[in-house]
């Protein structure tokens, strides 16, 4: 069955830390992948996205993710984070040539001032 | 561009009764929506694919017939959680889609509690 990892389940960080989170997914054909973000007390957000191309994916208030397709890997990067960065942050997969989306467990990044 | 609302946000019931949540595509049409469960502190469980005019798709382990889902137009899905039970209060969040297109839009979510 597909499946979707995030191996950070929390993560502290000080401001202007660098932020990468890790995103592994079991799929071996064609994906499209996603990173999402929610706010406390919002609605999930979109970083950014992958469908092909470039592998290297600039998104929203300074994310990046890059895809490694030998690693099946779609790794969530930010130089240098920001109090309001604080927030939970999904990796999605779509695969198959389905619309389903198949979640990861969601990283809660908490960044200190 | 790209609002998908739901209604209401917080809902609480008693037991054995049941609540329907609206799931809007506000300002575009939306081929497909999706419906999810998240569950406090973990991540989004598919619950069913809902295409309009059809009869939805649901996941493996999701009981049709106590979340019941109607996609009666482009813009707007429903899910009946009837003889609603404890155990699902949850956080239920749908999503839409464009026709074409593998971006998923999502809804704010409706807090469920049943008592």
């Amino acid at each position: 069955a597909q499946s979707v990892s995030q191996h950070n389940h929390h993560v502290i960080l000080s401001e202007a830390a660098s932020l990468e989170l890790g995103c592994n997914y079991s799929y071996g054909g064609t994906v499209n992948l996603f990173w999402y973000v929610q706010y406390p007390g919002q609605h999930l957000q979109l970083l950014l996205k992958y469908f092909s191309g470039d592998p290297l994916v600039k998104g929203i208030k300074g994310f990046e993710a890059e895809f490694i397709k030998s690693k099946f890997s779609f790794n969530l990067r930010k130089p240098s984070v920001q109090w309001s960065d604080t927030a939970e942050y999904f990796c999605a997969v779509n695969a198959g040539g389905t619309y389903k989306y198949i979640f990861g467990t969601g990283t809660r990044l908490k960044v200190l001032a | 561009g790209a609002v998908v609302s739901q209604h209401p946000s917080r809902v609480i019931c008693k037991s054995g009764t049941s609540v329907k949540i609206e799931c809007r595509s506000l300002d575009f049409q939306a081929t497909t929506m999706f419906w999810y469960r998240q569950f406090p502190k973990q991540s989004l469980m598919l619950m069913a694919t809902s295409n309009e005019g059809s009869k939805a798709t649901y996941e493996q382990g999701v009981e049709k017939d106590k979340f019941l889902i109607n996609h009666a137009s482009l813009t707007l899905s429903t899910l009946t959680v009837t003889s609603a039970h404890p155990e699902d209060s949850s956080f239920y969040i749908c999503s839409a889609r464009l026709r074409s297109s593998y971006e998923q839009y999502f809804g704010p979510g409706t807090r469920l509690t049943v008592t």
